[in-house]
């Protein structure tokens, strides 16, 4: 059964850095577009980032650009998300979702999340 | 303030039928055939539903029905159940190699 399990998430103040992890099982990693979305208290989806298969390329909202990174690492099927000077609006819960072979938002496969609280 | 506009709620009846709206630009779901529409319980990951406009994933009862036209899509849901009371979430790629969502809409099975 394929499945996506995020870790990671915790408490951490304004301005701190937080690294997240998605491991995947029962499909081929390496062959997917993977993303990030994110869904703050009481709110809807906001998609984070994602990272192409093949070439990895990346792409990312604007509202995390330069302060988020998505990588993955297809030899032991693990994306992550590298969160630096986080902000209080950063809260929120953090899903990976597969995508199909090419970045499309056809999100077939989701994480059951994890939390990041970003306070003082 | 999200990219696609979706109304807040809408509720019906068991067996009926109701179609959820979402709207967005000519740089979403105006200019690509990538519009998806997913399914989420409180406490629970979104689950995709409909993919492609109007394509449904294995699984996915046949009640579930996508559309668009022009810079609007649209979820009919058929023969309406209980068990499909919850938030329903949808998206489109977009220009500049992007997602939006829209804000969700709240489905109530009266």
């Amino acid at each position: 059964e394929a499945q996506l399990l995020e870790s990671g998430g915790g408490l951490v103040q304004p301005g701190g850095s937080l690294r997240l992890s998605c491991a995947a099982s029962g499909f081929t990693f390496s062959a997917y577009a993977l993303s990030w979305v994110r869904q703050a208290p009481g709110k809807g989806l906001e998609w984070v980032a994602a990272i192409s298969s093949g070439n990895n390329r990346t792409h990312y909202a604007d509202s995390v650009k330069g302060r988020c990174t998505i990588s993955r690492d297809n030899s032991n099927s693990t994306l992550y998300l590298q969160m630096n000077s986080l902000r209080a609006e950063d809260t929120a819960v953090y899903f990976c979702a597969k995508d199909g072979y090419y970045f499309d938002s056809s999100f077939d496969l989701w994480g059951q999340g994890t939390v990041v609280t970003v306070s003082s | 303030q999200s990219a696609l506009t979706q109304s807040a709620s809408v509720s019906g009846s068991p067996g009926q039928s109701i179609t959820l709206s979402c709207t967005g630009t000519s740089s979403d779901i105006g200019n690509y055939d990538l519009v998806s529409w997913f399914q989420q319980r409180p406490g629970r990951a979104p689950n995709l539903i409909i993919y492609e406009v109007n394509k449904r994933p294995s699984g996915i009862s046949h009640r579930f029905s996508g559309s668009k036209s022009g810079n609007t899509a649209a979820l009919t849901v058929s023969g309406l159940q209980a068990d499909d009371e919850a938030d329903y979430y949808c998206s489109s790629f977009a220009s500049g190699a992007r997602v939006v969502f829209g804000g969700g809409t709240k489905l109530t099975v009266l």
